[in-house]
């Protein structure tokens, strides 16, 4: 099973930030890779597929990058909605869940 | 509009059984995988397994492998989640989504989720 690690789990920021999230792959996913964004009490919402195809309904704001191993999500500027929890995905070898990164307010 | 609309929140004992459910409507049901994620409190996102409606083919999580069985009735598109003996364990959010792609990929619809809770 291809094991997703993200880091770091918990990011302390302020609006207006730039915000870099890591996600790591236990073997090669190509660019198979999602990014999820999930708010308190709800269903988490497709934000970045094949690596780096924002989803329909994203700002420009979020970008993704990687293959391989090693992915990325970077926020340019934090605004107030932007604070959630964010998943990454493979889907090159069966399906797995990175462990999550919370943005929250600094 | 595509929704997967999951049925209501559920207070069950350990051991009992259970099966909830997932209507789908706004697409064609037979033509997209259909999958379960469990979300354990304040914990993150799991794979438990996948259904294409089509032709019933089913595959599991190694994790999940005989402890759930997700089926799905295409004549009223409505795909299930079930468990023969439950566990406080199993207390958890449980979400249906839509997978995109014949070859298993990523979840573009999300259902609202049901929350079980075991508990004696």
């Amino acid at each position: 099973e291809i094991v997703m690690t993200q880091s770091p789990a918990t990011l302390s920021v302020s609006p207006g930030e730039r915000v870099t999230l890591s996600c790591r792959a236990s073997q090669s996913v190509s660019s198979n890779l999602a990014w999820y964004q999930q708010k308190p009490g709800q269903a988490p919402r497709l934000l970045i597929y094949g690596a780096s195809t924002r989803a329909t309904g994203f700002p420009a704001r979020f970008s993704g990058s990687g293959s391989g191993t090693e992915f990325t999500l970077t926020i340019s500027s934090l605004q107030s909605e932007d604070f959630a929890v964010y998943y990454c995905q493979q889907y090159n070898n069966w399906l797995t869940f990175g462990g999550g990164t919370k943005v929250e307010i600094k | 509009e595509v929704q997967l609309v999951q049925s209501g929140a559920e207070v069950k004992k350990p051991g009992e059984s259970l099966k909830i459910s997932c209507k789908a409507s706004g697409y064609s049901f037979t033509n997209y995988w259909i999958g379960w994620v469990r979300q354990m409190p304040g914990k993150g996102l799991e794979w438990m397994g996948i259904i294409y409606p089509g032709d019933s083919d089913t595959r599991y999580s190694p994790s999940f492998q005989g402890q759930v069985t997700i089926s799905a009735d295409k004549s009223i598109s409505i795909a299930y989640l079930q468990w023969s003996s439950l566990k406080a364990a199993d207390t958890a959010m449980y979400y249906c989504a839509r997978i995109v792609g014949p070859t298993v990929e990523y979840v573009d619809y999300w259902g609202q989720g049901t929350l079980v809770t075991v508990s004696s």
